[in-house]
């Protein structure tokens, strides 16, 4: 079945630092990503999506960019703080609602 | 406030017992989920419902059933044919009408961690 996996399964910023965090996709007809933030104990949160008709997306301090050729997705987070500090997860829908998850990334951040 | 209220947050179960989980919503969504989480990984689908009186199967259905009798409340039952139900649990509706709201974006509650004994 289709799978959506990331590259880096853990990153360590300095506070301040641009995050990037990466994510495979293997489904070529889903319709639109979603990355979502998860911190310890809680359920995830959305942080931003994107439809496939997309490349690029921008919201608060957060970019998601799209490369549909190579399947890959990225989360950009600028000027990264301490409570960005979580689990990242992207998930992929093709259906409304229905979403596939990665495994996510831990993106921890020095202050 | 709306939003997604899971009870209860932490619950022990024995071996060979059911359990069930509530999962209440007040977002007037049509759609619910339950994901399972295990540590350090992502989430998988256990059961979903798009419409009262409706559900399907998702990836890891088997040793759970579900109900859903009303729009607001899509009970999860941890049956005793799970062989291995210890985990984080977690659930989620949508509105399946893209009335303006993000593409497919899902309201998760705070998660139920069950822990067998």
């Amino acid at each position: 079945g289709e799978s959506v996996g990331l590259h880096l399964p853990t990153l360590s910023v300095q506070e301040g630092d641009n995050s990037i965090i990466n994510c495979a996709y293997s489904n070529s007809a889903s319709d639109y990503f979603i990355w979502y933030k998860q911190e310890s104990g809680k359920g995830p949160q959305f942080i931003i999506d994107i439809r496939s008709n997309m490349d690029k997306r921008q919201g608060q301090r957060v970019t998601v960019l799209l490369n549909k050729t190579v399947k890959h997705l990225s989360l950009q987070i600028a000027a990264t703080q301490p409570g960005d500090s979580a689990v990242y997860f992207c998930a992929e829908g093709t259906s409304y609602g229905k979403l596939t998850f990665g495994q996510g990334t831990i993106l921890t951040v020095h202050p | 406030d709306g939003g997604i209220t899971q009870s209860p947050k932490y619950l022990f179960r024995k071996e060979g017992q059911n359990v069930t989980l509530s999962c209440e919503q007040n977002l007037n969504h049509d759609a619910m989920y339950w994901y399972r989480q295990d540590p350090g990984q992502g989430l998988r689908l256990i059961y979903y419902s798009q419409i009262v009186n409706d559900f399907q199967k998702g990836d890891i259905a088997e040793g759970y059933s579900v109900s859903r009798e009303k729009k607001e409340s899509f009970p999860l039952t941890v049956t005793s044919a799970q062989k291995n139900p210890t985990a984080f649990y977690l659930c989620a509706s949508s509105s399946i009408r893209d009335g303006g709201g993000r593409t497919g974006e899902l309201f998760f509650g705070e998660g139920s961690r069950l822990t067998v004994l």
